[in-house]
């Protein structure tokens, strides 16, 4: 079973330091790891992800995560946050060689959330 | 969310009644997936479909029921068997790939009065 561990249901930073937003995993295989956004009353936005290669991961509005296999970790990072990365962000899985769903759709486990505070 | 609509944004549904939810993509991806979201718990799989005409249960599929005739939509049905249907649903859709990145519609917000 693949499972997804977001410590933190929340962190508050101040605009221009940096941010870490914290993700564990759990796979019997190899891992495919996502992070998504969520603002307010929207849909689940795709920031980056890892499948294989380079542990680090650049993504989208100047965020990366670094991929960590012994810590089995990937937390989520930008140096200089800004007010407008305040959201909801998800962490989620997908074990490389486990069976595929029914014909080729495959299955992401998703994390519980973080929320980001960026304060002035 | 682009290239996935849902609607309605938000949706009131009375007791014993059942209601659909719309989720058109214009992605061209064969596999399309519907979540639910509850504060707190994540993203839950409802139900998933991977071609025309074929669909199968994910982890919380009672009290739900979906078609998939045409590639590009993929309603669902919130029926009157589904003890607590207030929530927030998500359609996503990805290509047949377990690579592949899912992308997500707006969503659409439940409420049962």
């Amino acid at each position: 079973a693949q499972s997804v561990a977001q410590p933190e249901d929340q962190v508050n930073v101040a605009e221009g330091n940096p941010l870490t937003v914290k993700c564990t995993y759990s796979v019997s295989g190899n891992p495919y790891l996502f992070w998504y956004v969520q603002y307010p009353n929207r849909g689940l936005q795709f920031l980056l992800k890892y499948i294989t290669g380079d542990n680090l991961v650049k993504g989208s509005y100047g965020f990366e995560a670094e991929f960590n296999k012994s810590q089995t970790s990937f937390h989520l990072k930008k140096p200089s946050a800004l007010v407008s990365d305040s959201a909801l962000y998800f962490c989620a899985v997908r074990d490389m060689n486990s069976p595929l769903l029914t014909g080729t759709a495959s299955k992401l486990t998703f994390g519980t959330g973080t929320r980001l505070q960026v304060t002035l | 969310d682009g290239g996935i609509t849902q609607s309605p944004k938000y949706l009131f549904r009375k007791e014993g009644q059942n209601v659909t939810l719309s989720c058109e993509q214009n992605l061209n991806h064969d596999a399309m997936y519907w979540y639910r979201q509850d504060p707190g718990q994540g993203l839950r799989l409802i139900y998933y479909s991977q071609i025309v005409n074929d669909f199968q249960k994910g982890d919380i599929a009672e009290g739900y029921s979906v078609s998939r005739e045409k590639k590009e939509s993929f309603p669902l049905t919130v029926t009157s068997a589904q003890k607590n249907p207030t929530a927030f649903y998500l359609c996503a859709s990805s290509r047949a790939d377990r690579t592949d990145t899912q992308y997500f519609g707006p969503g659409t917000r439940l409420t049962v009065l």
